[in-house]
């Protein structure tokens, strides 16, 4: 089955400083990949998404990569604000229309 | 659009009892939904896969008769932790995803906080 792995655990960033979340998967099958972003005792939040198709999407601030050869994907976050400070989930599309879903990162937007 | 409620947000029963929780999708049509378990700090396992009309799936290690699953409508699914006990207690999050959707999108709801004294 589908192995997601996502690092760091914590990641401190100064304000205005970018911020990078790295996840990698098993399953060569995999076409779909999220990003979700959780505040505490909150749902995850659906902040962007990639398809296997192509290997780059930017919306704003956040942009995401994906390296299909390599099986890694990637959150980039420019000029980051205290607001951005959460939880930040990865996952990776499954057999049954599943998500398997990264162990999260906390990030720390620092002021 | 896709807005997923959940009932309650939050819930206290006593060790023996079952609570049953509520996910709805409010303006969508939900094809399959799902319930999640979330520890504090840890990440999101899933539990169980819910089909409308149909049998829910449930992961490995998961107890079918421990947390029943009920799908009646498209926008309606019910989890109920039957005989609750203390380590039952935790974060339980379900998420649908639209009818017709080519994609895996899944929409998530605000979560209930189980609570078993």
């Amino acid at each position: 089955g589908e192995n997601v792995e996502q690092h760091p655990s914590t990641l401190s960033v100064q304000e205005g400083d970018s911020a990078v979340i790295k996840c990698t998967y098993s399953d060569s099958a995999s076409n779909y990949f999220p990003w979700y972003k959780q505040e505490l005792g909150k749902r995850p939040q659906l902040i962007i998404d990639i398809r296997s198709n192509v290997g780059e999407k930017k919306d704003q601030r956040i942009a995401v990569t994906l390296n299909k050869t390599a099986k890694h994907f990637s959150l980039h976050i420019t000029e980051t604000q205290p607001e951005d400070s959460a939880v930040y989930f990865c996952a990776a599309s499954t057999g049954g229309n599943k998500l398997v879903f990264g162990a999260g990162t906390i990030l720390r937007v620092k002021s | 659009g896709a807005v997923v409620s959940q009932h309650p947000s939050r819930v206290i029963c006593k060790s023996g009892t079952s609570v049953k929780i509520e996910c709805r999708s409010l303006d969508f049509q939900a094809t399959t939904m799902f319930w999640y378990r979330q520890f504090p700090k840890k990440s999101l396992m899933l539990m169980a896969t819910s089909n409308e009309g149909s049998k829910a799936t449930y992961e490995q290690g998961v107890e079918k008769d421990k947390f029943l699953i009920n799908h009646a409508s498209l926008t309606l699914s019910t989890l109920t932790v039957t005989s609750a006990h203390p380590e039952d207690s935790s974060f339980y999050i379900c998420s649908a995803s639209r009818q017709g959707s080519i994609s895996y999108e899944q929409y998530f709801g605000p979560g209930t906080r189980l609570t078993v004294t």
